[in-house]
C-alpha cells in the first residue's frame, strides 16, 4: 500500500531555533517528492521538489533531503521565524501523476 | 505569470443543494487536480483532469463530479450536499501531472 507518514504530528519551537520534519514513504514506483507549506486557510505552496537522483535541495532557510534507498525525507528549517508557523505537507508521487499526501506536521514558532 | 485562481472563495449552502466550483489553472498547464481538505482527514484527492479527460479519480462518491474545458479551466460539482462536505476545496495545476503542482487559494464551503 502506498503510504506517506510524517512526524512529528505537531511541533512547537522558539523563534530563531532550527527544526527538522520527517517524511517516510512506501510509495512505489517513485517519481518525485515534494514539500509544501500551507498557512491556515490557504492553499499549499511548494517549497522543494526532488527526483530520485537528488539528495538535497534548498529553498532559502528550507533544506530538504531525500534518501531513496531508505525512502525517507526530511525538511530542515534554519533560524525559524514566526512566519514559519504553518502546516508542512510531504507529497510523494508515483509515475503517471498519482500522488500520495502525508497528513502534515503543524509547526508553531513562538517568540 | 498569474497563479491558479479559484472562485468563489467562500460559499454557504444548505443540505440537499448542489454547488459548482471553478478553477482556472496557470497558463499553459494542462493538468488540473481537485482536493478536499478537512481538519480530520487532511488533503484528500478527488480527481485529476488532463486535456479534458479524467485521468485519475479518488475514493469519493458519485455526488462529486468534475469536468475540464478546452482552455483547461475546470469545474467541480457536488450534488445533494451533506454536512460532511463542509471543507476547503483546493485546485492544483501542473504541466503534465508528474511535476510540481501549484495550488490555488481554495474555496471554503460551509454546508448548513
Amino acid at each position: 500500500k502506498n503510504q506517506v507518514e510524517q512526524s512529528p504530528q505537531s511541533l512547537i519551537i522558539l523563534e530563531g531555533k532550527n527544526c527538522t520534519l520527517q517524511c517516510n514513504y512506501t510509495v512505489s514506483p517513485f517519481s518525485n517528492l515534494r514539500w509544501y507549506k500551507q498557512d491556515t486557510g490557504r492553499g499549499p505552496v511548494s517549497l522543494t521538489i526532488m527526483t530520485f537522483s537528488e539528495n538535497t535541495k534548498s529553498n532559502g532557510r528550507y533544506t530538504a533531503t531525500l534518501d531513496a534507498d531508505t525512502k525517507q525525507s526530511s525538511l530542515h528549517i534554519t533560524a525559524s521565524q514566526l512566519s514559519d508557523s504553518a502546516s508542512y505537507i510531504c507529497v510523494v508521487s508515483r509515475n503517471a501523476g498519482k500522488s500520495t499526501f502525508g497528513d502534515g506536521t503543524t509547526l508553531t514558532v513562538k517568540p | 505569470k498569474a497563479g491558479v485562481t479559484q472562485t468563489p472563495r467562500y460559499l454557504i449552502k444548505t443540505r440537499g443543494q448542489q454547488v459548482t466550483l471553478s478553477c482556472s489553472p496557470i497558463s499553459g498547464h494542462r493538468s488540473v487536480s481537485w482536493y478536499q481538505q478537512t481538519p480530520g482527514q487532511g488533503l484528500q484527492f478527488l480527481f485529476e483532469y488532463f486535456s479534458e479527460t479524467q485521468r485519475n479519480k479518488g475514493n469519493f462518491p458519485g455526488r462529486f463530479s468534475g469536468r475540464q474545458f478546452s482552455n483547461s479551466r475546470s469545474e467541480m460539482n457536488v450534488s445533494t450536499l451533506e454536512l460532511g462536505d463542509s471543507a476547503l476545496y483546493l485546485c492544483a495545476s501542473s504541466l503534465g501531472g508528474e511535476l510540481a503542482e501549484y495550488f490555488g487559494p481554495g474555496t471554503r464551503l460551509l454546508v448548513l
